[in-house]
């Protein structure tokens, strides 16, 4: 695997289900991200981590929990989701957690909230 | 609050016709402005970073240009193969990581 992959690419999910998204980065990097892509808005940043700790929380609910277990690894556990949190979630990493440094990202996880 | 507003938000052309792509925003302090693309079913993936006002850089057929309030991304003689939506970001100084995007601008060259 290369790059930054994320699991699973498409979720479909009750409002009462607990569900996880998984992301990893082959990359060595140090810096991993959460970003949120509704249709017709922005990229939206969620949370953002370096060296395994969070640097920043962009006053996301509650019923989205992020956890990094390490710098290759980024989960974003789930939990009575609204219909409105259907989008593409976007994991990214960049090497620093600096401004020059491009990020990259993975595919997205397509998620729908029933 | 910084700003970015990515014009137009669609745009179609036919294979060999130029056209350029806008991107004005509003910061308290540039630090950076990046242009990604963006291809169906994908993440973004990176083009380019601009850090002052008169850099440009280039790419194949995409030239970025910035202006202490605006940046443009010209395509020159484009191919269907670059039909994407292109997304413009900004980071300020300040102490925050933090990309602010735009919409984006889905361009669509047809042969």
């Amino acid at each position: 695997e290369t790059g930054v992959t994320q699991t699973p690419r498409h979720l479909v999910m009750g409002m009462t289900n607990k569900k996880s998204l998984k992301c990893e980065q082959h990359l060595g990097h140090n810096a991993m991200y959460w970003y949120k892509q509704s249709a017709k808005k922005p990229l939206e940043l969620m949370f953002v981590y370096n060296f395994k700790e969070q640097t920043e929380n962009n006053s996301v609910p509650s019923r989205f929990s992020p956890e990094c277990p390490n710098s290759s690894h980024l989960f974003l556990h789930l939990h009575t989701l609204q219909p409105e949190d259907s989008a593409l979630y976007l994991c990214a990493s960049s090497p620093w957690l600096a401004g020059y440094d491009e990020q990259f990202f993975g595919p997205g996880t397509r998620l729908t909230v029933l | 609050e910084d700003q970015v507003t990515q014009s137009p938000e669609a745009l179609r052309l036919q294979e060999g016709e130029s056209s350029s792509l806008n991107c004005s925003y509003t910061v308290s302090g540039l630090r950076g402005l990046f242009w990604y693309r963006q291809d169906p079913g994908k993440g973004p993936e990176f083009l380019f970073t601009l850090y002052s006002a008169g850099e440009e850089k280039e790419k194949e057929r995409l030239k970025a240009t910035l202006t202490k309030k605006e940046s443009f991304l010209h395509i020159t003689a484009p191919k269907p193969e670059d039909s994407a939506t292109y997304l413009c970001a900004v980071q300020a100084w300040g102490g925050s990581e933090k990309l602010v995007f735009g919409k984006g601008t889905k361009l669509t060259v047809n042969p």
